[in-house]
């Protein structure tokens, strides 16, 4: 079967950087997608990665490594807005998105 | 940017009522899809539509319906409503290839009675 595994919840202290993980097991890979999504509202794009290595964005990042099947979402300077839930989803093999359960981050003073 | 609207924000419904949920697009997308999303679950994708009138099952389709006569509206339906469908329900489009990121609208958390 294919699956997708994050951490359920995670906590960091403002100003500080913090990793979030994603590992997948799907029929074939066609890139990783990661979201953002606050509570109430709509999931918003991140980042796409397709291929190995680190893409950065302003305080984020995100990582991959496909022979691994790993991926990471690495938030600097975390700041309160920060705090929501983070999906990983992987394109299988049929170009559809398998999504993980999310990472609800919460940050702290 | 893209605007993805559904109809209502919260809906209350009893069991066996047929209900409707609309959702509009405005950047002219070729792909629409509905998923439901549950506490510790990932989204789930319902049915989604890649041009007018078609549509495909996504992987969990039973007990809803969908359509799409216009581009720019994608519409699920709840055939006869179960309280197994309270859920939180999300609509997103996208232009092109699955490379391509999905635009979600702010969803409709129903809840049938």
């Amino acid at each position: 079967g294919q699956n997708i595994d994050q951490p359920t919840e995670m906590t960091a202290t403002e100003g500080a950087i913090v990793q979030i993980n994603c590992t997948y097991q799907t029929s074939g890979f066609n890139g990783l997608f990661w979201y953002q999504q606050h509570a109430g509202e709509a999931p918003t794009f991140l980042s796409y990665n397709v291929l190995d290595g680190l893409e950065e964005k302003g305080r984020f990042s995100s990582f991959l490594s496909r022979s691994k099947g790993y991926s990471y979402l690495l938030l600097k300077e975390l700041q309160m807005k920060d705090s929501a839930s983070y999906l990983c989803a992987v394109v299988d093999s049929n170009y559809q998105l398998i999504w993980g359960a999310g990472t609800k981050l919460i940050i702290k003073p | 940017d893209v605007k993805v609207t559904q109809s209502s924000r919260y809906l209350v419904k009893r069991t066996g009522e047929k209900v409707f949920l609309e959702c509009v697009q405005d950047m002219d997308h070729e792909n629409m899809f509905w998923y439901r999303q549950d506490p510790g679950l990932g989204l789930r994708l319902i049915y989604f539509s890649y041009d007018v009138k078609m549509k495909e099952k996504g992987d969990i389709p039973e007990g809803y319906s969908v359509s799409r006569e216009k581009k720019e509206r994608f519409s699920l339906i709840l055939e006869s409503a179960s309280t197994n469908q309270t859920s939180m329900y999300l609509c997103a489009s996208s232009t092109g290839t699955a490379y391509q990121p999905q635009h979600f609208g702010d969803g409709t958390r129903l809840s049938i009675l």
